[in-house]
């Protein structure tokens, strides 16, 4: 049972355009949200976070929306850069004390084109 | 500060070969966990630990072992490898959240051990 699921594999973008990525989760305990970068043979790397607690929260060209009542976020970002391009994971943590256990989604392929 | 270090970066076990994937973060982290990642099946929780000795099942844990004698290290063993354990692993730590502490909620990621079974 995929409790987070990204349901587009890949994501194609012009340059200088907004790229929207979505993520869809099912257990409302979630209460944190993460959303990583992962650039080929290397780690993950963390670039937004949202708590439930919130609807929106914003980094440079990053933006992210969380809609509680339809459990889903989604990522802006503004404007896409060739650089951008990567796989983007979303990721949900239950209210656990003191752990997070993040289950994340399968990914979305992102590629900004020049 | 090199932040969390995985070895080996590549190996290739025989079936039934054990192996012990290393994991070790300098930054005073109590939370650890590992990950694998496989073709359309995004990141999968494995093992992971709230502290010394302290460790928990995530989404995926059969075949794999872990423990934490220490605040630093968090090894992921394979004791008898199998082809279905072929994948690339990432162990990731952060703070405990209840500390209260900038950037506690957030994963940091090693670069990853590639493991192939044959």
């Amino acid at each position: 049972d995929q409790q987070v699921k990204q349901n587009s594999p890949s994501l194609s973008v012009q340059e200088g355009r907004i790229s929207i990525l979505n993520c869809d989760y099912t257990n409302s305990m979630f209460d944190y949200f993460l959303w990583y970068k992962k650039y080929p043979a290397e780690g993950p790397t963390f670039l937004i976070s949202i708590s439930s607690i919130k609807d929106k929260n914003e980094d440079g060209r990053f933006t992210v929306f969380l809609n509680k009542s339809a459990k889903h976020l989604s990522l802006h970002i503004v404007p896409s850069q060739p650089g951008d391009s990567a796989v983007y994971f979303c990721a949900a943590s239950p209210t656990t004390s003191g752990t997070y256990k993040y289950i994340f989604g399968t990914g979305t392929r992102l590629k900004v084109l020049a | 500060n090199a932040g969390v270090t995985q070895t080996p970066k590549f190996q290739v076990l025989k079936t039934g070969q054990s192996m012990t994937l290393q994991c070790a973060q300098d930054m005073n982290h109590e939370y650890m966990s590992w990950y694998r990642q496989d073709p359309g099946m995004g990141l999968r929780l494995i093992h992971y630990s709230v502290g010394a000795g302290i460790t928990d099942q995530g989404e995926v844990p059969n075949g794999y072992n872990v423990s934490r004698s220490t605040t630093e290290d968090f090894p992921l063993r394979l004791l008898s490898a199998a082809p279905s354990q072929t994948s690339v692993y990432f162990c990731a730590s952060s703070y405990n959240r209840l500390r209260g502490v900038r950037g506690a909620n957030v994963l940091t990621f090693g670069a990853g051990s590639r493991l192939t079974v044959l």
